[in-house]
C-alpha cells in the first residue's frame, strides 16, 4: 500500500509571505502511460468539507487563486502559497490515486496559521 | 447548484448497524463515480469506499472491507453506505464526495471535486 507523509505538521507564516508544504509518497505516483502524477491537494477550513485545489500535482482546479501552485514529480511534491492571505488559514492534504484496484490515500495534513 | 447532502448518521452501539444516504443534485449523477470519505474527530481524511457510475465496480479501504457495503440508485440520484459490525474506531464525520475524473492519454486520475457537509456517526456503548 502507498503511504503518504507530509511535512511540516504545522507552520505559521506572516501575511503576504510564502508558505511551503511538502508531501512524499512511498511509491512513485507518476504514470508512464501519460506522464502525469496522480496527486491532488485539498484545503480544509475549520467546519467545512475539503476543497480540491490542485490535481495532476500542478494543475489548479477552476476558480482556485493563482497564489496556489503545485510542483514535484514521482515521490516528492510541494504545495506553495506564494503570498499568504488570512483566508488561507486551513489544513492542507495531499492525496494519491491508484487505479488497480481503485484506492485513494491521503496524507496526514499540514495546518497553516498566521504568524 | 451542485450539491451533496448526507443523512442517516447517529449514535449506535458497538456491533450495531447504520445506513447512510447521500442525495445528489445539480449534476448528472450517473455520469460520475462516487465515494465516502470519513474524518474522525480532530483527525485527517480517510477514504472509505467508492463506486463507479453504474454500481458495477466498488472498492473499500481495508479497515472496512467485509463490514461496509456501498451502493447507489441512479434513478433516485442517491448514494448509500450500509455499515455493519460497527466499532468505536468507525466514529467519524462521513462525507459523500464526487469522483472527478481527469483524463489524459487514455488514463484517468480521480480526485474528489465536490463534497457534502457530512453526517456524524458515533459508535459508543
Amino acid at each position: 500500500d502507498i503511504v503518504m507523509t507530509q511535512s511540516p505538521d504545522s507552520l505559521a507564516v506572516s501575511l503576504g509571505e510564502r508558505a511551503t508544504i511538502n508531501c512524499k509518497s512511498s511509491q512513485s505516483v507518476l504514470y508512464s502511460s501519460n506522464n502525469k502524477n496522480y496527486l491532488a491537494w485539498y484545503q480544509q477550513k475549520p467546519g467545512q468539507p475539503p476543497k480540491l485545489l490542485i490535481y495532476w500535482a500542478s494543475t489548479r482546479e477552476s476558480g482556485v487563486p493563482d497564489r496556489f501552485s503545485g510542483s514535484g514529480s514521482g515521490t516528492d511534491f510541494t504545495l506553495t502559497i506564494s503570498s499568504l492571505q488570512a483566508e488561507d488559514v486551513a489544513v492542507y492534504y495531499c492525496q494519491q490515486y491508484y487505479s488497480t484496484p481503485p484506492t485513494f490515500t491521503f496524507g496526514p495534513g499540514t495546518k497553516v496559521d498566521i504568524k | 447548484e451542485v450539491q451533496l447532502v448526507e443523512s442517516g448518521g447517529g449514535v449506535v452501539r458497538p456491533g450495531g448497524s447504520l445506513r447512510l444516504s447521500c442525495a445528489a443534485s445539480g449534476f448528472t449523477f450517473d455520469d460520475y463515480g462516487m465515494s465516502w470519505v470519513r474524518q474522525a474527530p480532530g483527525k485527517g481524511l480517510e477514504w472509505v469506499s467508492g463506486i463507479n457510475w453504474n454500481g458495477g465496480s466498488t472498492g473499500y479501504a481495508d479497515s472496512v472491507k467485509g463490514r461496509f457495503t456501498i451502493s447507489r440508485d441512479n434513478a433516485k440520484n442517491s448514494l448509500y453506505l450500509q455499515m455493519n459490525s460497527l466499532r468505536a474506531e468507525d466514529t467519524a464525520l462521513y462525507h459523500c464526495a464526487r469522483d472527478g475524473e481527469y483524463c489524459s492519454g487514455g488514463s484517468c486520475f480521480r480526485a474528489f471535486d465536490i463534497w457534502g457537509q457530512g453526517t456524524m456517526v458515533t459508535v459508543s456503548s
